[in-house]
């Protein structure tokens, strides 16, 4: 089955970049899905942070887009996430999926997010 | 951005009982809602999708329903293993926002 596992550093000092991997497994990352990330603060609710089709086309989310970049590397069946210029509110668990979706008809594609990888703690500070 | 809300933001209840959780859009969505059910220190797991349809695998209690631009997940029996906090999502647009969760706990 198709399985995401996130990987980097668990600590970030300010001002510096954040990077994260996602490797999936069970699936060529090429096959045809959009895959995301999504973070969620200490106590708080989940945030989108943004999504990639293995071309490389991008959605961001627009209060990041400044800061962020995410890449697919396929022959490696992985993809990236790069923050710039963190602070302490970019601490949070940073999770990695794949956006599914559902065709009902012509252009109509009801996305939804079907494999989470477990999750990384980033924690941002000196 | 499209907004979403969750109402209630917590609930107290027993095992048996029937729970509905409230999401409304800030804007017309149509059936581009799904719903995710997350534990604490784990990942959120797919409930629901298009508003009304069953994730596989998930238990058929969960049921999702949509009038308009609000939406409704339903537990019709609560399980011990339903105890969790649930978020709705909207997949109309760009950016997928998700709703601020709502948490079900023990009465």
């Amino acid at each position: 089955q198709v399985q995401l596992q996130e990987s980097g550093p668990g600590l970030v000092k300010p001002s510096e970049t954040l990077s994260l991997t996602c490797d999936v497994s069970g699936l060529a990352i090429s096959n045809g899905h959009y895959w995301g990330w999504i973070r969620q603060p200490p106590g708080k609710g989940l945030e989108w942070i943004g999504s990639i089709y293995h071309s490389g086309s991008t959605n961001y989310n627009p209060s990041l887009k400044s800061r962020l970049t995410m890449s697919v590397d396929t022959s490696k069946n992985q993809f990236s996430l790069k923050l710039t210029s963190v602070t302490a509110a970019d601490t949070a668990v940073y999770f990695c999926a794949r956006l599914n979706y559902d065709s009902s008809g012509p252009r109509i594609y009801y996305y939804y997010m079907d494999v989470w990888g477990k999750g990384t703690t980033v924690t941002v500070s000196s | 951005d499209i907004q979403l809300t969750q109402s209630p933001s917590f609930l107290s209840a027993s095992v048996g009982d029937r729970v509905t959780i409230t999401c409304r859009a800030s804007q017309g969505i149509s059936s581009y809602l799904a719903w995710y059910q997350q534990k604490p220190g784990k990942a959120p797991k797919l409930l629901i999708y298009a508003a009304s349809t069953l994730q596989s695998g998930v238990p058929s209690r969960f049921s999702g329903g949509a009038s308009g631009a609000e939406f409704t997940l339903t537990i019709s029996s609560l399980q011990p293993e339903d105890f969790a906090t649930y978020y709705c999502q909207q997949l109309k647009s760009y950016p997928f926002t998700f709703g601020p969760g709502t948490k079900v706990a023990v009465k």
